[in-house]
């Protein structure tokens, strides 16, 4: 069984761009989760979907990030206008109901110049 | 304060030796604990999760939860040079019914042969 896949592995943009980060849960988790660690900080949570509903936007930093999750299937975290301070390690994570266990994608190193 | 304190490291270890891998945490909510094993450029990976005080051992590592102190500890007996990592403690934390992990900056480990 694939586990949480996430595409690109590594995006370079320049400030001012626009940059959408896709993540794939593991098939059949409602549950998808975005994080984000920039450098020399620890990983910090950004939202979660429960199929295709925003559960918990409370880590988002501003309007200038909006994530989907259309047919509560994949996901999209995009960034616009990308500044310099959003370069760093998006993590996305999937979770079935019935447990707690999130199961983490290897992460987009987006990299704003 | 942040919220999931631990020492960055880097612990280094020789081969066959314990390593003790040491997490503290602020909010008494915090429901349950995970360490999560990440090496460089991979998605972090789960290692152990503990919600009872006490110990919970797996194969070669032990986890240790005490609520009291709000201290969350790994060990890893036997260590090998395939587990230097950046192992990563996070809190699951319940907030307007809905859950998220927070994480610890992670505490890279070095075991030399």
């Amino acid at each position: 069984e694939a586990g949480v896949t996430q595409f690109p592995s590594h995006s370079v943009i320049e400030k001012g761009q626009t940059v959408t980060l896709r993540c794939d849960p593991i098939s059949g988790h409602d549950n998808l989760y975005w994080y984000r660690r920039v450098m020399g900080k620890e990983i910090k949570f950004l939202l979660h979907f429960v199929k295709e509903s925003k559960q918990d936007e409370s880590g988002m930093p501003n309007n200038r990030f909006l994530a989907e999750r259309t047919g509560g299937t994949y996901s999209t975290l995009k960034v616009q206008p990308a500044e310099l301070e959003d370069s760093g390690v998006y993590f996305c994570a999937s979770r079935d109901g019935g447990e707690n266990i999130q199961y983490f994608g290897a992460g987009t190193r987006l990299s704003v110049l | 304060q942040k919220e999931v304190e631990q020492n960055s490291g880097p612990l280094s270890v020789p081969e066959g030796a314990i390593a003790s891998l040491n997490c503290t945490y602020s909010d008494r909510g915090s429901q349950s604990f995970f360490w999560y094993r990440q090496y460089s450029g991979k998605s972090p990976e789960l290692i152990m999760f503990i919600y009872s005080n006490g110990d919970k051992e797996d194969g070669r590592f032990t986890a240790q939860l005490n609520k009291a102190s709000q201290y969350v500890s790994l060990l890893i007996r036997d260590s090998q040079p395939s587990d230097s990592a950046t192992y990563l403690c996070a809190a699951l934390l319940f907030s307007g019914g809905y859950n998220k992990l927070i994480f610890g900056a992670g505490t890279r480990l070095a075991v030399h042969p």
